[in-house]
This record gives C-alpha cells, structure tokens and sequence, in this order.
C-alpha cells in the first residue's frame, strides 16, 4: 500500500518553463513533507521541505504547494533548466512513529535544451 | 570534508555468503539510517539509529542486522545473502531525527546471486 504516491514516473520539459512534479499522500497524519533529488550513481539530496502548517514554501527556482484538503504536494522548477535533469524524491511522515519517512517512487525529469 | 561514505561501492555475493556494508559520516549527526532502493520501489528504510547506542528497525529490517559502532559509523551486516536482497543500499545521516535533512552516501550496489 503505497502511501506516497509520484504517478508521473517520468516528465520532459524544455529549458526555461516550468517543471511541475505532483506528489499525492493517502495517510492524514502525514505533516511534513520533503523533496529530494537524485542523479545517477549519487545518493538522494535535499532539496526543500513543508510543514503542513504552510501551504506553500519557496527557494531560489523551486517552490513546494501543499494543499492538505485534496492530500497533495508539488514542486514547481521556474526556470528548468538541463541540470535539474533528474529523478525527484518526495517523502513525508507524521508525529510519532519516530517521524520515520516514507518515500514516493520518484519522477524522471528531463530538461531538453 | 567528505559528509557519508560508504563502502564498498559495488559487490557480487553468492547466495549464503554474508557482509557488512560500512557507513561513516564526518558532520557529527547524531542520527544515522540505511535505506535500500529496488526497481519499481521507493527507499525503503531498514534500520535507523536515532543517536549512539541506539537502533531501531525500519520498513524492512528481516535479515539484516545492524551497529552503531560509535557516533560516526554505522554498518549494516547481511548474516547470509538472499538474492532478495539485490539491490542498492543508501547509508543517509541527520544532525537529529528526520525533521532534520537527511544526507546520503553514495550507495553500495549488491548483486545476490
């Protein structure tokens, strides 16, 4: 039963829109939630986080939406740009249980030049 | 300043043999996790140590053991090899708890065969 749900196992883009990866969860305890980035032969890297007490969070070109009515996140990449090239992480996890995260499957993002 | 290594990087064992992959992280975290990542899956976590002396089991701790063996390290013992447990392993580290950033090594393939 998969509790972080990345449906887009892949998506494409052209350098300079924007990039949307979606990221649904099932478990209403769930209260903060994070994106990492992985390229290929490295491990995962923390790209940015939400508490469920924001709906939204921002750095630099990357911003996280959080909408806790319909249990769904995304990470928005303005301008993509080729070394975003990668597969992106989202991860959550709730209060007790000792905050253990719980990881989607990944999105494969390629920015064509 | 190296953050997470691990060793090996790559290695083929036969069914029945057994191993320990070696962590160490350098940023003086206190917690430390492996996780492994298969094919169609997420990370999945299997054991973690929340800080020194402790260990807990993750998602999928069956046939592995672990040991924090001092702040630093944390190694990850496989008693007797299951091609089951063909995958990628990911040793990942957290100044305390996964509120805070999580930081991984490089990862170690393993071929079970």
């Amino acid at each position: 039963d998969q509790q972080v749900k990345q449906n887009s196992p892949s998506l494409s883009v052209q350098e300079g829109r924007i990039s949307i990866l979606n990221c649904d969860y099932t478990n209403s305890m769930f209260d903060y939630f994070l994106w990492y980035k992985k390229y290929p032969a490295e491990g995962p890297t923390f790209l940015i986080s939400i508490s469920s007490i924001k709906d939204k969070n921002e750095d630099g070109r990357f911003t996280v939406f959080l909408n806790k009515s319909a249990k769904h996140l995304s990470l928005h990449i303005v301008p993509s740009q080729p070394g975003d090239s990668a597969v992106y992480f989202c991860a959550a996890s709730a209060s007790g249980n000792n905050r253990k995260l719980i990881w989607g499957l990944g999105t494969s993002l390629a920015v064509n030049p | 300043n190296a953050g997470v290594t691990q060793t090996p990087k790559f290695q083929v064992l036969k069914t029945g043999q057994s191993m320990t992959l070696q962590c160490a992280q350098d940023m003086n975290h206190n917690s430390m996790y492996w996780y492994r990542q298969d094919p169609g899956m997420g990370l999945r976590l299997i054991y973690y140590s929340a800080s020194e002396g402790t260990t807990d089991k993750g998602e999928v701790p069956n046939g592995y053991n672990v040991s924090r063996l001092n702040k630093r390290e944390f190694s990850l013992r496989l008693e007797s090899a299951a091609p089951s447990q063909t995958s990628v392993y990911f040793c990942a580290s957290s100044l305390q708890g996964t509120l805070e950033t999580q930081y991984f090594g490089p990862g170690t393939r393993l071929l079970v065969l």
